[in-house]
């Protein structure tokens, strides 16, 4: 099956400071999603990006489908963006996504 | 709306038990999902419904567990029997419509032990 890498798996950083998260994928995708979870366990979507750029306040998101990577912005981070960020593919327009293992997040004040 | 509700947030339980996890979407949406979290498989899609009727089923792990959706506001997942490896968070979400990409609204998950 399409195999999901996400980089770097601990990012610490503090506040204000931006940051970048990749996520690479082994096959071509046709759904890409980011998530994250917050330190109680809360999970919420954050973009559907197959392809393309999108930006969404400080978060924005890029994926190059051609080279099967995406990269997650994260720019003036904030205590409260600390959690877990998954990235999520899936080779058809379907829902059983494969996740990645996640990069965990620490902003510090 | 309060969003999707979970029940109960926390079990633990003996091997061999049955466990019942309950899942009541947001009102009016149309596709109902559930996920699995564990350290070592990370999260995975389980099953989904739409419209009440199980439409992917091939993320269930064995014939141990099952998937229920007698009307649009409310599901289970069953776990008959359970086994310590069946420890994980379980998540329910549910979405308006099956569009790809549209938004998930997830639960805030059960947290399962089996001893």
């Amino acid at each position: 099956g399409i195999q999901v890498e996400q980089s770097p798996p601990d990012l610490i950083l503090q506040e204000g400071a931006n940051s970048t998260l990749r996520c690479n994928f082994s096959d071509s995708v046709n759904n890409l999603q980011w998530f994250h979870q917050n330190p109680w366990g809360q999970l919420i979507n954050l973009f559907y990006i197959p392809s393309g750029t999108k930006q969404n306040g400080r978060l924005s998101a890029t994926t190059v489908a051609t080279e099967r990577y995406s990269l997650l912005y994260i720019s003036s981070s904030q205590t409260t963006d600390s959690g877990v960020y998954f990235c999520a593919v899936e080779r058809h327009e379907g829902f059983n996504m494969r996740f990645g293992a996640g990069t965990r997040l620490t902003v510090k004040p | 709306d309060a969003g999707v509700i979970q029940s109960p947030r926390h079990e633990v339980t003996e091997m061999g038990q049955e466990v019942t996890l309950r899942c009541k979407p947001i009102s009016g949406h149309d596709y109902l999902f559930w996920y699995r979290q564990t350290m070592m498989r990370g999260l995975e899609l389980l099953i989904y419904f739409n419209n009440n009727v199980p439409i992917d089923d091939s993320g269930m792990p064995e014939d141990r567990f099952s998937a229920k959706m007698p009307n649009a506001s409310f599901s289970t997942l069953k776990i008959q029997p359970s086994e310590p490896r069946d420890s994980a968070v379980y998540f329910c979400a549910s979405s308006s419509t099956g569009v790809i990409g549209e938004t998930q609204y997830f639960g805030p998950g059960t947290r399962l032990l089996v001893l």
